[in-house]
């Protein structure tokens, strides 16, 4: 069964660094999105991507974040300037119309801002 | 207020037990998302639905578009059940689906 990859399972940078995280979504999928998940809370909404353009991002997606699709299957969320507030486990998820738009969820990236 | 809620947020129950999640909403969605997470991984879709009900071995999922509620619901459960329980909406369309989260519901199985 098709899935969502991402990379690195862990990463640890200190503040100040720049992080890119990877995600390899599922290949006939259409549509992307970042969520974080801050230890103990619930899990939030980053930004959504489609047709190689943002379509909608949260107030938490300042502009110290991008996200690129660089070859046309990874998807790249990158924090430029990394704070200790960004500490959180990263998820990606894709959909599109194969799966009636159903959202399937990468195992996620850890980051861990020291 | 938040815009999805769940109750309760911890649940303890012994193994065979019947397990019923509820989750409310307050605004208009096209569906809604049954999520499992186990402690410091991944989040698995367990249903999505925007009517009716489905079911998918122990687990049955309903929901009420007019009342704007939802229930997950565990037959026969089992300690390998224990986990966080999301319930998560969708309302937008077009170019934009993007889930909005409840703050999950912890469940422990006991043998």
């Amino acid at each position: 069964e098709p899935e969502v990859t991402q990379t690195p399972s862990h990463q640890v940078t200190q503040m100040g660094q720049e992080v890119i995280l990877r995600c390899v979504p599922i290949s006939n999928h259409l549509y992307f999105y970042w969520y974080r998940q801050i230890l103990g809370q619930k899990v939030e909404f980053l930004v959504s991507f489609y047709n190689n353009e943002i379509s909608e991002k949260s107030e938490i997606f300042d502009d110290q974040f991008s996200v690129e699709r660089p070859d046309g299957s990874n998807f790249t969320l990158k924090i430029r300037s990394t704070k200790l507030e960004d500490s959180a486990m990263y998820f990606c998820a894709s959909s599109g119309i194969t799966s009636s738009y159903e959202q399937y969820f990468g195992p996620g990236t850890r980051l861990t801002v020291t | 207020k938040n815009e999805v809620e769940q109750s309760p947020q911890n649940l303890t129950a012994q193994e065979g037990e019947f397990i019923t999640i509820n989750c409310s909403y307050s605004v208009g969605i096209s569906a809604l998302h049954w999520l499992q997470q186990h402690p410091g991984g991944g989040i698995v879709s367990l249903f999505m639905l925007s009517s009716g009900k489905k079911k998918h071995g122990r687990l049955i999922a309903t929901i009420n578009i007019q009342e704007k509620h939802s229930s997950l619901h565990i037959t026969a459960s089992h300690p390998r059940d224990s986990a966080v329980y999301i319930c998560a909406v969708r309302r937008g369309g077009g170019s934009n689906y993007k889930l909005t989260f409840g703050k999950g519901t912890l469940l422990t199985v006991n043998p």
